[in-house]
């Protein structure tokens, strides 16, 4: 348990489904970002939230649209996805400005698309 | 942030010590080298970082050379569930602000098997 906290832990969706990962933070933490983790690709940074506020987008297509409520909670919503999006989508969150540094990873969600 | 360079693959008897080698011969003054680790289809998992000094925590050693070119993570006594792959990531420490915060590059690792 890292205090990241992410569901579903898997997902089948259509290329027609619209739907939501979310990713949960109970360490008090000021930013959070979404990963992805394609199959024998390194993770690829995809968005940055730092006071729920949006800080960076990495070219990230239009479908894969993020939401961030609150500094605790962080969703990412699908739609229209293609094959090539299946992956391991990772969570996680850190402190920045004053305390701890290291980033907290989520368990992630494996998003199969078909 | 400056690139790393790590071997693709090594190998570790239960028990013994792994050392696990980072190239990094282009970092800057003001960046650390961190290391996290993956182990099969969960989260990466921080385990340690540092500047220019020798560090040690619970988890490993991280053993910075001199000139901060290359580092070294140790894992004193290796067992089955440090089966992972291992990250060496070198960037800028959050404090700096900017647009680096506390976002990772990650590269492809070194894939750690250790058998018995």
């Amino acid at each position: 348990e890292t205090g990241v906290t992410q569901t579903p832990r898997h997902l089948v969706m259509g290329m027609t489904n619209k739907k939501s990962l979310k990713c949960e933070q109970h360490l008090g933490h000021n930013a959070m970002y979404w990963y992805k983790q394609s199959a024998k690709k390194p993770l690829e940074l995809m968005f940055v939230y730092n006071f729920k506020e949006q800080t960076e987008n990495n070219s990230v297509p239009s479908r894969f649209s993020p939401e961030c409520p609150n500094s605790s909670h962080l969703f990412l919503h699908l739609h229209t996805l293609q094959p090539e999006d299946s992956a391991l989508y990772l969570c996680a969150s850190s402190q920045v400005g004053t305390g701890t540094t290291e980033a907290f990873f989520g368990q992630g969600t494996r998003l199969t698309v078909v | 942030d400056a690139k790393t360079t790590q071997p693709t693959s090594m190998d570790c008897a239960e028990g013994r010590a792994a050392n696990l080698p980072c190239n990094h011969s282009t970092i800057s003054g003001n960046e650390y080298v961190y290391w996290y680790r993956q182990i099969h289809s969960q989260g990466p998992q921080y385990i340690i970082h540092g500047l220019k000094n020798n560090e040690t925590n619970e988890m490993a050693s991280l053993i910075i050379t001199e000139d901060r070119k290359s580092s070294t993570l140790i894992l004193p006594h290796a067992t089955l569930r440090d089966t992972a792959v291992y990250y060496c990531i070198v960037r800028p420490h959050p404090y700096a602000g900017g647009t680096s915060y506390g976002k990772l590059t990650f590269g492809q690792g070194t894939i750690l098997t250790v058998h018995p």
